[in-house]
């Protein structure tokens, strides 16, 4: 199936950094979201963006809405231990089957 | 919590048989999704139901089917198991199926001898 081409595939970072990923598509999105998978554990929702262009925050964690509708970007700040897990974008369309189509992850690890 | 149960939360068969992995939605939401997620994988979607009625269907392999019962809980069946078919298996619920977050349960993990 479709997926969602996710950069880095994976990085190491030291604590207190920040750090950015993006997610790229081919098509267009009416939404895009951004999850974040622990170990054994389901994909808990981070954020969720509505509008082309949208900036939104979550604590340390940002996303934005690219304005091609086809990309989004999240960028965490000063990064602690337990940022470390799998985030994967999410790109969703309206109408009646409003599925996610998933990135293929960014593994996020952090060293003291 | 996202309060999305599903179970059970591990399974083990031997290849032929036929399992059923159960959903319960968060209290509210009417459409559910099944997605498969192989090791190390991404998530693939298999299907979604919008109270009780099917809405969209992904890469489902024909020996799988689902179904949302009145109560809007949702079973998935697999059947004819492959070792291939080990994967961890998430359900997810939305309030209206339309242009609403996914809440994900936190899974079954299928394992196939």
């Amino acid at each position: 199936g479709q997926q969602l081409n996710q950069n880095p595939q994976s990085m190491f970072i030291q604590e207190g950094e920040d750090v950015s990923m993006n997610c790229t598509s081919s098509s267009i999105f009416n939404t895009w979201l951004w999850y974040k998978q622990d170990p054994g554990e389901g994909p808990v929702l981070l954020i969720a963006l509505y509008k082309a262009g949208e900036l939104t925050s979550n604590g340390r964690l940002t996303a934005q809405f690219g304005i091609t509708r086809k990309d989004s970007f999240l960028n965490i700040s000063a990064s602690i231990p337990s940022d470390v897990g799998i985030y994967f974008c999410a790109g969703q369309n309206t109408g009646t089957a409003s599925k996610l189509t998933f990135g293929t992850g960014t593994r996020l690890q952090v060293t003291l | 919590d996202s309060g999305v149960t599903q179970t059970p939360k591990h399974l083990i068969t031997a290849t032929g048989q036929r399992v059923t992995l159960r959903c319960s939605p968060r209290s509210g939401d009417l459409s559910v999704y099944w997605y498969q997620q192989s090791l190390d994988q991404g998530l693939q979607f298999l299907i979604q139901y919008y109270n009780g009625e099917e809405r969209a269907k992904g890469n489902i392999l024909e020996r799988f089917s689902a179904q949302q019962f009145p109560d809007l809980h949702s079973e998935l069946n697999l059947s004819s198991l492959e070792l291939g078919d080990s994967a961890l298996y998430f359900c997810a619920s939305s309030v209206t199926g339309v242009l609403s977050p996914l809440h994900f349960g936190n899974g079954t993990r299928l394992t196939v001898t």
